[in-house]
């Protein structure tokens, strides 16, 4: 069954520190595509980067980052140089194609994030 | 700018009384998702249109149902809310399947008395 798990359920930096954010993804497919979500206090989700799963080149953004490593099956997400803007929940997600031609869409549970000033 | 939109943003509804959650798009997209997110938890797919193709999750309550008129507009509606549905309830769009990424809505907040 696919899974995507985000072990750490709250993390707290302060300002200028840098953060990583772990996701631990199951699936039995060879093609899916994980992504990664920002959830600010508003409430209104942010997509952030999606990935599929024969690209394993590591992306860089500004201060954003992410690792994909199959052979560890993770896809984690590292803030440089945290700021307080960067307070959110952040949320890892999994989709994967369906026997029946559709695909299934799961996120992780989520990871708080609070940056200090 | 295109966007998700979400009315109303706060929703109070009685113990019972039926209640329609809209959303509306600017982005053309093909398809339209609806997500219930309970505080301090992962958004919980609740089912979602594929143009004019509805697709159910199969653990989405029969109180729960939706329609999409027309390619902006996609509507939830709860028939017989109690007080377990109250919620953050999400309305994303995407191009295609959910192999894309997914444009959320800001949500509508809905209490139950």
């Amino acid at each position: 069954a696919q899974k995507v798990t985000q072990a750490q359920t709250e993390i707290s930096v302060v300002e200028k520190e840098d953060v990583t954010l772990d996701c631990v993804y199951e699936t039995r497919d060879t093609t899916y595509y994980l992504f990664w979500y920002k959830q600010p206090p508003s409430g209104e989700l942010v997509f952030l980067i999606r990935r599929n799963s024969f690209d394993e080149q590591n992306e860089i953004s500004g201060r954003y980052s992410w690792n994909f490593q199959k052979s560890t099956s993770s896809f984690n997400f590292t803030i440089t140089a945290s700021q307080v803007v960067d307070s959110a929940v952040y949320f890892c997600a999994l989709s994967e194609a369906q026997t029946s031609g559709t695909y299934k869409y799961i996120f992780g549970t989520g990871t708080r994030l609070k940056v200090l000033a | 700018d295109a966007m998700v939109i979400q009315n109303p943003r706060y929703q109070v509804t009685q113990f019972g009384k039926p209640v329609t959650l809209s959303c509306s798009q600017t982005l053309n997209h093909n398809v339209m998702y609806w997500y219930q997110q309970k505080s301090s938890q992962a958004p919980k797919l609740l089912f979602h249109y594929y143009d004019k193709d509805f697709n159910n999750e199969a653990d989405t309550p029969d109180n729960f149902q939706s329609r999409r008129p027309n390619t902006s507009f996609c509507f939830l509606d709860i028939r017989s809310p109690g007080l377990g549905d109250a919620a953050m309830y999400l309305c994303a769009t995407s191009r295609g399947d959910v192999s894309y990424e997914q444009y959320f809505g800001p949500g509508t907040r809905l209490t139950v008395t």
